[in-house]
């Protein structure tokens, strides 16, 4: 069965660097989003993306976020200056069309020291 | 906006009884649909079950049963003959329905389930 994939697994950085998450969704899947979860806190939502466009962001999602499919296949996360509280695991999904079942990634556990 | 509220941080169980795990949720639409996702040790998300908010009948998957109470805004998950594997948290989460676009999923806190000898 397809799966969306996310590298790395694990990513360690220092506070005020800039990381990119990765994702790949399955291939034919036209809705994106990113989740958040901090440690034993619930899972939030960051933003969805569909049509080369965002569709919505909550208000986690400022300025030191950006997302981008570059080239079709690659879903990407973007934080530009991270912080100690950006430390969480991130989890990509998509679905084939709105309101189909969604698949998560496995996801991105960010520390950041 | 939506909220999904969990009261039970942690439930226990005995391998082969039953537990239910409540859920309870506030939106003024009509239209949408409740999950209960499972989230074991290795923190990957991994749909159990799915409910549509149209549909009278209660969804079930194997051991897996909802009771969904519409009027009372209920979303119940009754886990049957209770495995070691079913050991993990357990999020409850809401999501509009026929928006037409992407339609993000509101997260419960959580419950975190533990299964005993």
């Amino acid at each position: 069965e397809p799966e969306v994939t996310q590298t790395p697994s694990h990513q360690v950085t220092q506070m005020g660097q800039e990381v990119i998450l990765r994702c790949v969704p399955i291939s034919n899947h036209l809705y994106f989003y990113w989740y958040r979860q901090i440690l034993g806190q619930k899972v939030e939502f960051l933003v969805s993306f569909y049509n080369n466009e965002i569709s919505e962001k909550s208000e986690i999602f400022d300025d030191q976020f950006s997302v981008e499919r570059p080239d079709g296949s690659n879903f990407t996360l973007k934080i530009r200056s991270t912080k100690l509280e950006d430390s969480a695991m991130y989890f990509c999904a998509s679905e084939v069309l709105a309101d189909s079942p969604l698949h998560f990634g496995n996801g991105t556990r960010l520390t950041v020291t | 906006a939506q909220t999904v509220t969990q009261s039970q941080p942690e439930m226990s169980v005995q391998e082969a009884e039953t537990v239910t795990l409540s859920c309870t949720y506030d939106t003024s639409e009509s239209d949408y649909y409740l999950f209960w996702y499972k989230q074991p040790p290795s923190r990957q998300m991994i749909l159990v079950i799915r409910q549509e908010a149209y549909k009278q009948q209660n969804a079930t998957e194997n051991r897996f049963s909802v009771n969904f109470q519409k009027a009372a805004k209920s979303f119940s998950l009754k886990i049957s003959d209770s495995q070691l594997g079913d050991a993990a948290m357990y999020f409850c989460a809401y999501r509009s329905a026929g928006t037409g676009t992407a339609s993000k999923l509101t997260f419960g806190t959580g419950t975190r389930l533990q299964v005993t000898l």
